[in-house]
């Protein structure tokens, strides 16, 4: 079993849509965790993380965490074009980041 | 603020030949970690260095190898290059814990042929 798991995807909405995008995690101990966006040919940037059981909120981004069920989401609302990318789930245990292999967003305008 | 900074940006070997490539990090930052990333992957975790030691490793050969230096910018090394070594190589600085996230560089594209 792989450490950090996203098995859908590519993933396409029409522009305005609720984007949603999934991970599972392995490792019970893990601590952190995040969402990293990666546009083609470019580097991984952060845009949420979270720490504890719930939703959190910035702006039209909603990512949620369930640790029992080792479990991680990321809600885009109102997708944009722009929001058309690669997203990556990361956790951290023992100061190391693992990524999962990513989910590829296309934005229908 | 600067940012994460690597160089080169891109680099083409040939194979059996060493490469070294090079990264500051934010300021603030204490920790540098590397990844490979391969075309359609998330990035593998390489090693991790802290105090100018290697404080973790992935799964990769001894061929790759790195420092980091006082001013915490450190090196990655990668020696007897394979056609399987091209990639992105990405940068990561950290806070010790890397509990705030990790800030990443834009990466050098390495080709080898």
């Amino acid at each position: 079993q792989k450490e950090v798991e996203q098995n859908s995807g590519p993933l396409s909405v029409p522009e305005g849509a609720i984007a949603s995008l999934n991970c599972t995690y392995s490792d019970r101990v893990s601590q952190s965790f995040f969402w990293y966006r990666q546009y083609s040919g470019k580097s991984p940037e952060l845009i949420m993380s979270i720490y504890s059981n719930g939703d959190k909120e910035d702006g039209r981004f909603t990512a949620q965490l369930n640790k029992a069920s080792q479990y991680v989401s990321l809600l885009i609302r109102d997708s944009q074009p722009s929001d058309s990318a690669t997203y990556l789930c990361a956790v951290t245990k023992s100061f190391k980041l693992t990524f999962g292999k990513g989910i590829t967003l296309s934005v229908r305008p | 603020d600067a940012g994460v900074t690597q160089s080169p940006t891109h680099l083409i070997k040939t194979r059996g030949q060493q490469v070294t490539l090079r990264c500051s990090p934010k300021s603030g930052h204490d920790t540098v970690s590397w990844y490979q990333q391969a075309l359609g992957q998330g990035p593998q975790f390489i090693f991790q260095y802290y105090e100018e030691e290697e404080r973790q490793r992935g799964n990769f050969p001894d061929r790759f190898s790195g420092h980091q230096f006082p001013n915490y910018s450190s090196e990655l090394n990668v020696n007897a290059l394979l056609l399987g070594d091209s990639a992105l190589y990405l940068c990561a600085s950290s806070l010790r814990t890397g509990d705030y996230g990790y800030t990443f560089g834009s990466g050098t594209r390495l080709t080898v042929v």
